[in-house]
């Protein structure tokens, strides 16, 4: 069974990067795509990006600007980060699996880390 | 604002069924047979429960259903039981650029 664990602050100030990693046991991270999404309080889910196991990426345009993502399969982990954070960016952000040949659905999530942003 | 328009709320008795409606554009929801659906439980990840519109993963129970007409996607619970209640929120492929988008989610009631 894949697990993927969530880790990284769980506050950070405004304007300054919000910086998560997943890591991936039971499973392999190659030829996966590893994804990001957030989920403020009590609202619905936003897909952030992801990123192939080769290093490919693709961003919500929305966040494009601000996002970031690496992977390093030695490590079995993937990272996100997000530049300039307001208090929009205030929510639980989860790490995701899709198989390479799924089309926009996850199958195996994190549990989810909260991160606040505030002075 | 979510992309994808779902009810905030849904409810059924114990075996009864229960449909939950998810209705975006012909960019989305209409325009491609990649319909999702995920299961959260107060406090608990998303649950993958439907994909491809009506597909289910391993160990999904045939009580969840999938179906679109047009710009609206329709997950069914039948046979509602108490576990089934929980956060729905629906998914759609939205073309090479944005991807994938959300719904704002249902919250589903066993009575």
């Amino acid at each position: 069974q894949v697990q993927l664990q969530e880790s990284g602050p769980g506050l950070v100030r405004p304007s300054e990067t919000l910086s998560l990693t997943c890591t991936v046991s039971a499973y392999s991270i190659n030829n996966y795509y590893w994804t990001w999404i957030r989920q403020p309080a009590g609202k619905g889910l936003e897909w952030i990006g992801r990123i192939f196991s080769s290093g490919r990426t693709n961003y919500n345009p929305s966040l494009r600007s601000r996002v970031t993502m690496s992977v390093d399969t030695s490590k079995k982990q993937f990272s996100l980060r997000l530049t300039s954070v307001t208090a929009a960016d205030t929510a639980v952000y989860y790490c995701a699996r899709a198989d390479e040949l799924a089309v926009a659905y996850f199958d195996y999530w994190g549990l989810g880390i909260l991160v606040t942003v505030s002075s | 604002q979510s992309a994808l328009t779902q009810p905030p709320s849904a409810s059924g008795s114990p075996g009864q069924s229960v449909t939950i409606s998810c209705t975006g554009t012909s960019s989305d929801v209409g325009g491609y047979n990649y319909v999702s659906w995920y299961q959260q439980h107060p406090g608990k990840a998303p649950k993958l429960i439907i994909y491809d519109v009506t597909k289910r993963p391993s160990g999904v129970p045939d009580r969840f259903s999938g179906s679109k007409s047009g710009n609206t996607a329709s997950l069914t619970v039948s046979g509602l039981q108490a576990e089934d209640e929980a956060d729905y929120y629906c998914s759609s492929y939205a073309g090479s650029n944005s991807y994938v988008v959300f719904g704002g989610g249902t919250k589903l009631t066993v009575l």
